[in-house]
């Protein structure tokens, strides 16, 4: 049972690059959240997924997209990365009510 | 959107009770509390959840006020590891944003040997 992966850990992009980034559980659980936390901030919330096939925009959406084909992975999708999108992406997935279990994050650096 | 009011910083000694104040004022009937913790350079963790009840896990309690418009995590003995940033949340548990799990500041909580 490995929880909740994320894949990659580390990642640089040059400006304008795009690249995707995957969250996958084994928990069969039904609701997937990405979040992203710049240096001491608190995390914000970009998307989140209710379901497989189902997405929503959280608090920080734009020059973002994602998508839920399978329920066990929720992929994060830069188009064209900016240095504004510097931070480090996290993971969470949950059931209905009881709390999230989170991934170990992916550090992101946009020169 | 679901908000809660944190304060910025507590300190607390170790061994010693440590209890963490929340409010959500606006909080709704079908709205779970929840808490979570994140210790230096990790993700967040789960610690406790809540909807009417008090209620107590191996990590903490959680003691909601009768209106459910506040609640306070107790961390009964404060431990040096015990130091991080505790956030309180209100997750929808209905309506049109069911399942939206939004953090706030949260409130840094340092403990003194």
């Amino acid at each position: 049972n490995a929880g909740v992966t994320q894949t990659p850990k580390f990642r640089v992009l040059k400006t304008g690059q795009s690249m995707t980034l995957l969250c996958a559980q084994d928990m069969n659980h039904e609701y997937m959240y990405w979040y992203r936390q710049d240096p001491g901030m608190g995390l914000r919330l970009i998307h989140y997924s209710v379901g497989e096939g189902t997405t929503a925009k959280g608090e920080v959406p734009d020059g973002y997209n994602v998508s839920r084909l399978k329920k066990q992975n929720f992929l994060l999708g830069l188009e064209s990365a900016a240095p504004s999108q510097t931070s480090v992406y996290f993971c969470a997935s949950s059931a209905r009510t009881p709390g999230a279990f989170f991934g170990p994050g992916t550090r992101l650096t946009v020169l | 959107d679901a908000k809660t009011t944190q304060p910025n910083s507590m300190e607390s000694n170790e061994e010693e009770p440590v209890h963490l104040p929340c409010n959500h004022s606006t909080i709704s009937g079908t709205d779970y509390i929840h808490w979570y913790r994140q210790l230096p350079s990790q993700g967040p963790e789960y610690v406790i959840h809540g909807l009417t009840s008090n209620v107590n896990n191996r990590m903490a309690s959680l003691a909601i006020a009768e209106d459910r418009k506040s609640s306070t995590l107790i961390l009964h003995r404060a431990t040096l590891r015990d130091a991080a940033v505790y956030y309180c949340i209100r997750r929808n548990a209905g309506g049109t944003s069911y399942g939206k799990l939004t953090f706030g500041q949260g409130t840094i909580l340092t403990v003194h040997p």
